[in-house]
């Protein structure tokens, strides 16, 4: 069974500054990791993802991951926020199956103060 | 990019009445839908699975005879809510996997907010 941990609930950052949201995880097998953005009553959005290669991830709006597998963590950055960015980030992962279900971290809040 | 469009985004129904949502994927063959239940200021909790043409698997916890979900085709998934009432009202999403689509990631829809009076 997979779980997903994202310590922090809410993250308040003012306007131009770095953020980090942290999201760690357990797993007993291999798996992809996505994080997605959801902004109010909207759907999800995914920033980016990890399957392979590579552990420094990319994303859109600026944002990236690095993959560390032996600390099980992905955490997610950004070297300056804007307002734009007000939003609720979820941390997923997923088992090496291309239809397997996704299970979400409980979420971080991030609140960009001008 | 791969699209999956979700109606109504909102929707208001008087107890005891159904309501039916769709989700279609627009520009992919979703074999595998999924849908999910949010709660205010929580994350999204899976209710089902739908593969097309077979039975959904639910969740434990999830009646699957008040949440009847049908994938009759690759592009379409519906989840009725059966006589609704109000501690049924929420934000439903749903999400698509399959071929054409965001590899090993999932498309999600905008979401339905449905509020039971």
């Amino acid at each position: 069974a997979q779980s997903v941990t994202q310590l922090d609930s809410q993250v308040p950052v003012f306007e131009e500054a770095p953020v980090e949201l942290r999201c760690n995880y357990s797993s007993s097998v291999s798996v992809y990791l996505f994080w997605y953005v959801q902004y109010p009553n909207q759907g999800l959005q995914l920033l980016l993802k990890y399957l392979s290669g590579s552990t420094l991830v990319k994303g859109i709006n600026g944002f990236e991951a690095e993959f560390n597998k032996s600390q099980t963590s992905f955490h997610l950055r950004k070297p300056s926020v804007h307002i734009s960015d007000t939003a609720e980030y979820f941390c997923a992962v997923t088992p090496y199956s291309s239809a397997s279900k996704i299970i979400f971290g409980s979420g971080t809040r991030l609140s960009i103060r001008p | 990019g791969a699209v999956v469009s979700q109606h109504p985004s909102r929707v208001i129904c008087k107890s005891g009445t159904s309501v039916k949502i769709e989700c279609r994927s627009l520009d992919f063959q979703a074999t595998t839908m999924f849908w999910y239940r949010q709660f205010p200021k929580q994350s999204l909790m899976l209710m089902a699975t739908s593969n097309e043409g077979s039975k959904a698997t639910y969740e434990q916890g999830v009646e699957k005879d008040k949440f009847l979900i049908n994938h009759a085709s690759l592009t379409l998934s519906t989840l009725t809510v059966t006589s609704a009432h109000p501690e049924d009202s929420s934000f439903y999403i749903c999400s698509a996997s399959g071929q054409g689509g965001t590899n090993y990631g999932y498309t999600f829809g905008s979401g339905t907010r449905l509020t039971v009076v």
